[in-house]
């Protein structure tokens, strides 16, 4: 049973960049699939943020191109998620996804992390 | 890029029918996944491809697309069904592949 579990720092400062970390356990992520992230701000809906392939290939949201970089460590079968110049707009939960059994559809969550920005 | 709006709110009544409709552009040519989200959870997916439930999610969920239009039907409302829904498609083609939907708030009174 593949299971996933998003880390990190809870708290940015604005301008600086917020690192996340999704380690993937119960399967191989050289193996294949797409491996996500999405965030969910207090009291709003889903946002789709990028996604992964296991090769490297990536896929961002357009409105967030320009701050995004998702990457993929083999090694540590855990892909992560780095979002620069951050500003109290990005204070929201993030959560790791991966559609395994559904193309297109995410069927497998993380639980989530808080991450507030804020000096 | 796309955009999928739902309904912000949704009220019924133990027993009866939720109807949550999800509205897009020829929505009906994509293949449209439903999520449930209780608070301070993350999302389980509970439709997708339209129609089909993964295993562990109750025949009382059913969804339907066509034309500018999907729905997701609960039926036979229950008190743990109160929860936000959000509809999903995936267009590989697209910059922008995977859009969520408005969400919508499904009370159960």
């Amino acid at each position: 049973q593949v299971q996933l579990q998003e880390s990190g720092p809870g708290l940015v400062k604005p301008s600086e960049t917020l690192s996340l970390t999704c380690a993937v356990s119960g399967y191989s992520i050289s193996s294949g699939y797409y491996w996500g992230w999405i965030r969910q701000p207090p009291g709003k809906g889903l946002e789709w943020i990028g996604s992964i392939y296991h090769s490297g290939s990536t896929y961002y949201n357009p409105s967030l191109k320009s701050r995004v970089t998702i990457s993929v460590d083999t090694s540590k079968n855990q892909f992560s998620l780095k979002l620069s110049s951050v500003t109290a707009a990005d204070t929201a939960v993030y959560y790791c996804a991966s559609p395994i059994a559904v193309a297109g559809a995410f069927d497998i969550w993380g639980q989530g992390t808080m991450v507030t920005v804020s000096s | 890029s796309y955009v999928l709006t739902q309904p912000p709110s949704v009220s019924v009544a133990p027993g009866q029918t939720a109807r949550i409709t999800c509205g897009g552009n020829n929505i009906g040519s994509k293949s449209v996944h439903w999520y449930q989200q209780k608070p301070g959870q993350a999302p389980v997916l509970v439709v997708y491809d339209d129609s089909d439930r993964p295993s562990g999610i109750p025949e009382r969920f059913s969804g339907s697309n066509s034309g500018n239009t999907a729905t997701l039907t609960i039926s036979r409302v229950e008190a743990g069904d109160e929860a936000d829904y959000y509809c999903q498609v995936w267009d590989s083609s697209s910059d922008h592949p995977y859009v969520f939907g408005t969400g919508t708030k499904v009370t159960v009174l």
